[in-house]
């Protein structure tokens, strides 16, 4: 497909559990973001990656959270020891390098913690 | 440090009116990027307009037109005779170009379009 895919597009998990949660950038869109949506609110920034770096994980709320991609093009995000505070809608974006670009974003991930 | 506010919570109009959604924002760099998201009811974010701080220019595509004045720090968004397909939540968001690659967005405005 064309857009950035996410997956899976619901996940519920119990308290304390541990989680992945994937995304598929648009093919060539060398930075790729993980925000947080909570109910009612905007994006939340998490961590941005240029290649297969993280450039800034400056939005990581603690240690529990982590995310690579190792090639370059899908990334995981990863959250152990899940918490009910957790659950939200992850929202993946991708861009093409150089300043003047925008994000394109996947249809997100609701995570339900229970 | 950067910061997107959007004043408007909740916004009700009917159909064909016209509605301005405000954007005000906070940035310490020179060089920035404003951009305008619409989220539907499914969720996806759909990227609408982007900006540069070095152009002021107004921007019109159809129904939607922007108006960026970095004098107030605004880059306000005008639905011009609204239609119920326009319902949604609109974000405003920033990205500054020597302080790092986020995007900062403000909290949303939900617009309401009613028949």
């Amino acid at each position: 497909g064309a857009g950035v895919s996410q997956t899976p597009s619901n996940k519920v998990t119990e308290k304390g559990k541990y989680v992945e949660l994937r995304c598929d950038p648009i093919s060539g869109h060398t930075a790729l973001y993980w925000y947080r949506q909570s109910l009612g609110q905007g994006p939340e920034f998490l961590i941005y990656f240029q290649g297969t770096g993280a450039a800034d994980d400056s939005g990581l709320p603690n240690d529990r959270f982590f995310a690579v991609r190792p090639e370059g093009s899908v990334s995981t995000l990863k959250i152990q020891r899940t918490e009910r505070g957790d659950s939200a809608v992850y929202l993946c974006a991708s861009r093409l390098t150089g300043s003047n670009t925008e994000a394109f974003f996947g249809q997100g991930t609701r995570l339900t913690v229970v | 440090a950067q910061k997107v506010t959007q004043a408007q919570t909740e916004i009700s109009v009917v159909e064909k009116e016209d509605v301005t959604l405000d954007c005000v924002y906070e940035t310490r760099d020179t060089t920035y990027y404003l951009f305008w998201y619409k989220q539907p009811p499914s969720g996806e974010l759909v990227f609408l307009i982007r900006r540069n701080s070095f152009d002021e220019q107004n921007e019109i595509s159809g129904r939607y037109s922007w108006n960026f004045q970095k004098s107030t720090s605004s880059f306000n968004f005008t639905i011009t005779a609204s239609q119920v397909v326009d319902s949604a939540v609109y974000f405003c968001a920033l990205r500054e170009d020597n302080y790092g690659q986020n995007f900062v967005f403000g909290p949303g405005t939900r617009l309401s379009v009613l028949p």
